[in-house]
This record gives C-alpha cells, structure tokens and sequence, in this order.
C-alpha cells in the first residue's frame, strides 16, 4: 500500500524559505507514467495546486507561486521535496504532497500545518 | 487558466436523501481531465471520481460523475452519515496545470 508522509518545521518566520519532505514508501518515486506534486489548503479554505513532477523530471508550477517554488526528488531516499521562498502569512497552510497517474490527484499524504510567523 | 465555479456552496440535506452537486467551467474541459474529492474535516481528500464519471478503487455506487465540456455534475444518490463532508472538483488543462473548485459543503439538515 503506498503511503506519502510529509514533514518539515511547522513554523517559519516571513521572508524565510518554507523546505518540506515528503517519503514514499510502499513503491518507487521513479516509476514511470506519473507525476508527484504537491498542494496546500489555507485554514478554512479550499485547495491550491502547488506544482507538479514528472518521472521524467520536467516539473510545472503554478504561475502563481512560480517565482517562488521548487520542487525536487531524490530517487536514492524516494523523497519529494518543496521549497518555496519569501513566504508571508498567506503562505500559511496545510501543504499535502500528491501522487498523479495523470490528470487526477490519487493518493495523498496525511498533510502538515505550516504557519508563517515571527 | 480555467476557473471551476462550484454550486451551491453549502447543501442542506437529511440522510437518505438525494444531492447533485454542481461544477461549471469557464473554459470546456476534456471529461477525462475532470475529477471529484470528498474531504472530512481534518483528513486529506480522497478520490472518489476521475475521467468524470468513473469511480476511483473502492468508492460505493452511490456517487456518481457525469457531465461533459463546462458543466459536469456529481450525484449522491441516498446520503449516509459519512457522506456530509466537502466536496471539491478538480481539472488538468494540458498547459500542464490543475486547478480545483472552492468546494461544496454538504451538510446534515
């Protein structure tokens, strides 16, 4: 059974860089056909794709967010990575890493709270 | 970018009955880009369609997608108690980028 759990502070300071690590295990992050991404949930609201990697390593990004995030994988851990820079109080949110097949969202970590404050 | 209008917001309804939950885009969207999430409070979302009307691995046959270009629909048909919960639709729109609805909130009268 594949399982994505997430991890990283839960508190970082305005103008810092939000880093967060998500471990697959249960199977590989390198298999082919699929992309891994992450998405991120304000208290309250609703859901905002992030940005999204493909096996082949060609990522995507919200043009939203895109000045700001990176994302990342080490095939050696089968991590997923995300960075996203200059964070404010808006960046705060639960974040979710993501498996996609395709064009759907199919398996989901359990997600982490991240607050942006001094 | 396509924008996904969901409606209503919020949909009052009693166990056993029936809810259609509605999700419009701006742009037409490829039934096979289309998918629906059920969230409880507290959990990650959970797939329950994709490709618009086909049900994700071991969803009861009680939801229902259908619908095609801008206007795609999802159907409860008799609600039970663990069905109240938001319900967001979600489209890939090849750029490549995914975009989701603001949810519909489905809630015991």
């Amino acid at each position: 059974q594949l399982q994505l759990q997430e991890s990283g502070p839960g508190l970082v300071k305005p103008s810092e860089t939000l880093s967060l690590t998500c471990t697959v295990s249960g199977g590989s992050i390198s298999i082919s056909s699929y992309y891994w991404g992450w998405v991120r949930q304000p208290p309250g609201k609703g859901l905002e794709w992030i940005g999204s990697r493909y096996y082949t390593g060609s990522t995507y990004y919200n043009p939203s967010l895109k000045s700001r995030v990176t994302i990342s994988v080490d095939t050696s851990k089968n991590q997923l990575s995300l960075k996203l820079s200059s964070v404010t109080a808006t960046d705060t949110a639960v974040y979710y890493c993501t498996r996609l097949p395709g064009y759907e969202f199919d398996y989901w970590g359990q997600g982490i709270l991240v607050t942006v404050s001094s | 970018e396509i924008v996904l209008t969901q409606s209503p917001g919020t949909l009052s309804l009693s166990p056993g009955e029936r809810a259609t939950l509605s999700c419009r885009a701006s742009q037409s969207v490829r039934s096979s880009n289309l998918a629906w999430y059920q969230q409880k409070p507290g959990q990650a979302p959970r797939l329950l369609i994709n490709g618009a009307s086909t049900r994700a691995t071991g969803i009861p046959d009680r939801f229902s997608g259908s619908g095609s270009g801008t206007d795609f629909t999802l159907t409860i048909t008799r609600l039970e108690s663990e069905d109240f919960a938001v319900y967001y639709c979600q489209q890939y729109d090849g750029s490549p980028m995914w975009t989701f609805g603001q949810g519909t909130k489905v809630e015991i009268k």
